[in-house]
């Protein structure tokens, strides 16, 4: 069956760096393209950022444009997230997510347990 | 950006009642919609994609409808699982963007 294992997270100051990994299995990773989203506590999804199935093609949100990366190792079946310049606003639970259908749909069926990140002082 | 605008913010029913949840676009996304449910302490769950494919494993309860800006999922006969958050979801355009949520509550 299709499993997202998230790691990484936890209390980082304001303008710190911070790692997310989210290992696949159950699936063809390198035929799917996959995402980040976010939730800040007790509010709703925000779309943080996607990479293509060939790593060809990435995407970002306006808010994490410029200091958040993301990447993905087809070899190891791994999606990460590389977030630096951390700002309070950027507490979340972090979510990977899978694209639904081979190639590229932007439907996320299948997510991560989620991990919470903490910017603060 | 296309804004998603969720209405009702909280609809209150009883099991076995019908509900009717909105979803509208700031501009046309085509059918390029989906419909997430989300439960306290959970990832969400994909339950109906391109507007009305209801996605693997999802009850026939659950219908969506609509194109262009207007969007609604239907849920019919509610169990006393589907008190949960749904979402609305586009991918016409990028960023993809969800809505605010609508809180369906006993």
């Amino acid at each position: 069956q299709v499993q997202l294992m998230q790691s990484g997270g936890g209390v980082v100051r304001p303008g710190g760096s911070l790692r997310l990994s989210c290992a696949a299995s159950g699936f063809i990773f390198k035929n799917y393209g996959m995402h980040w989203v976010r939730q800040a506590p007790g509010k709703g999804l925000e779309w943080v950022a996607f990479i293509r199935f060939d790593e060809q093609t990435k995407y970002y949100s306006d808010s994490v444009k410029g200091r958040f990366t993301i990447s993905r190792d087809n070899s190891k079946n791994s999606l990460y997230l590389q977030m630096d310049s951390l700002r309070p606003e950027d507490t979340a639970v972090y979510f990977c997510a899978k694209d639904l259908i081979r190639g590229t749909t932007n439907y996320f069926d299948y997510w991560g347990q989620g991990t919470l990140v903490t910017v603060s002082s | 950006e296309i804004v998603l605008t969720q209405s009702p913010a909280t609809l209150s029913l009883s099991p076995g009642e019908r509900a009717t949840l909105s979803c509208r676009a700031s501009q046309s996304v085509s059918t390029y919609l989906a419909w997430y449910q989300q439960k306290p302490g959970q990832a969400p769950r994909l339950l109906v994609y391109d507007a009305s494919t209801r996605a693997t494993g999802i009850p026939a309860r659950f219908s969506g409808s609509g194109s262009g800006t207007d969007f609604t999922l239907t849920i019919t006969n509610l169990e006393p699982e589907d008190f949960a958050v749904y979402f609305c979801q586009q991918r016409g355009n990028w960023p993809r963007t969800f809505g605010q949520g609508t809180k369906l509550e006993i």
